[in-house]
């Protein structure tokens, strides 16, 4: 079955400071991956997606994410972390039938000055 | 950009009531969504959709149902509401073949 696990609840980081939020994903094939922020009372919004190709994505806000199939892993990084990227961070794999996404349970990010 | 709207943002409903999310998105979607989500338990699947009156259940659809009577519109019905339906219920669309899920701002829905 497919799952997804983001082992960090909650992560506590400086402003400035460089950031990694973990992901791992169970899944038989290759997925798609994405990462989705979600500001407090907002939706989710798209960070980035990895398809295919290059393990190494680059989305908004500054933010990356690096595939490494042999550890099944999508961690997400950025290397200075701003007061608005205070939010929640989740991890999500697609598969192909209808589209569905398995979400983890995400990881609440607090920026402090 | 796509957009996704959701009818209200947040909704106060007695248990034994019936009540209507209604979720609009302008992108042409195909697919369509319907989660919940909880502290500690991130986003489950309730219900989607992949056309036009087609349905398919989620990972939790006890005690909702859905209807999709057109392309751009997707509704979420609890028969009788229940003081556990309390939460955040998100709606989201993807095209076909696209992948990625857009979605919408969240209903806080609180059951009394």
């Amino acid at each position: 079955a497919q799952s997804v696990t983001q082992p960090d609840i909650h992560i506590t980081v400086s402003e400035g400071a460089s950031l990694e939020l973990r992901c791992n994903y169970s899944y038989g094939a290759t997925p798609y991956l994405f990462w989705y922020v979600q500001s407090p009372g907002q939706g989710l919004q798209l960070l980035l997606k990895y398809f295919s190709g290059d393990t190494l994505v680059q989305g908004i806000k500054g933010f990356e994410a690096e595939f490494k199939r042999s550890q099944s892993s999508f961690n997400l990084r950025k290397p200075s972390v701003q007061w608005s990227d205070d939010a929640d961070y989740f991890c999500a794999v697609g598969v192909y039938t209808g589209n569905q996404f398995y979400f983890g349970t995400g990881t609440s990010l607090t920026v402090i000055p | 950009d796509v957009k996704v709207t959701q009818s209200s943002r947040y909704l106060v409903k007695r248990t034994g009531e019936k009540v209507f999310l209604e979720c609009v998105q302008d992108m042409d979607h195909e697919n369509m969504f319907w989660y919940r989500q909880d502290p500690g338990l991130g986003l489950r699947l309730i219900y989607f959709s992949y056309d036009v009156k087609m349905k398919e259940k989620g990972d939790i659809p006890e005690g909702y149902s859905v209807s999709r009577e057109k392309k751009e519109r997707f509704s979420l019905i609890l028969e009788s509401a229940s003081t556990n339906q309390t939460s955040m219920y998100l709606c989201a669309s993807s095209g076909a073949t696209s992948y990625e899920q857009y979605f919408g701002p969240g209903t806080r829905l609180t059951v009394t």
